[in-house]
């Protein structure tokens, strides 16, 4: 079973304010990501990371920002929240090697007012 | 492109067989995943296949690989309620290692 956290699990915020959604695994995994999942399911990549101090844009531009000062720990903020960032966050993190694939926490609901 | 393709919906009857499909796009994927996500949760991994096998067995289920199709099937053996989910496939890219996941397939169970 992977050890990947997410807080909170639901976050209900009026438009502007600014938010941090956080992700920590005690996997010592160098690989972390941040996915947006639709409503209709699809999940869409929005940041990932190789290890600290990398960070990279995924597939779907976001408003959002992540850094990783620690290997453990993988934080997303959004400065100032708006309705259409209202979603579903994953978190997930991978060694990388071997039979190794993405292990993923248990998910951020976001609804921004 | 870097679409993996599967059905958005199935409906199975309880206790019948449930065939979930998933086409995918680089014939030098190294290993393909289902994962299993309910409601409210995140993805759960349920199994892979590495690319060198056809077929893999884990109880109730079986995974079917065609790779000169690139072809992935999911079969899940007398369906129960709690297999309703939504079923994801992906595969790892061979160049980078990247994850590319499909849409989901959505798993209906019928009483």
């Amino acid at each position: 079973e992977a050890d990947i956290y997410q807080t909170p699990r639901y976050l209900v915020i009026g438009t502007g304010k600014k938010i941090t959604l956080e992700c920590s695994q005690t996997m010592g995994h160098d690989k972390m990501y941040w996915y947006q999942q639709d409503p209709g399911m699809e999940l869409h990549l929005i940041h990932y990371s190789y290890g600290v101090n990398s960070t990279e844009k995924g597939d779907l531009s976001s408003e959002s920002t992540v850094s990783r000062i620690r290997t453990e720990h993988f934080p997303l903020t959004l400065e100032s929240a708006r309705p259409s960032h209202t979603s579903q966050y994953l978190c997930a993190s991978m060694r990388g090697k071997g039979t190794d694939t993405q292990y993923f926490g248990p998910g951020t609901r976001l609804t921004v007012l | 492109g870097e679409d993996v393709e599967q059905s958005l919906f199935l409906s199975v009857r309880e206790g019948d067989s449930s065939v979930i499909n998933c086409t995918y796009t680089d014939s030098s994927s190294t290993y393909l995943y289902w994962y299993k996500q309910e409601p409210g949760a995140g993805l759960q991994l349920l199994t892979y296949i590495f690319s060198n096998m056809d077929m893999k067995q884990d109880q109730r289920l079986t995974v079917l690989l065609n790779k000169k199709d690139k072809h992935l099937s999911l079969r899940i053996a007398d369906t129960q309620t709690g297999d309703s989910a939504i079923y994801f496939c992906a595969e790892r890219k061979n160049r980078d290692d990247k994850i590319i996941f499909g849409k989901g397939t959505r798993l209906h169970i019928l009483p």
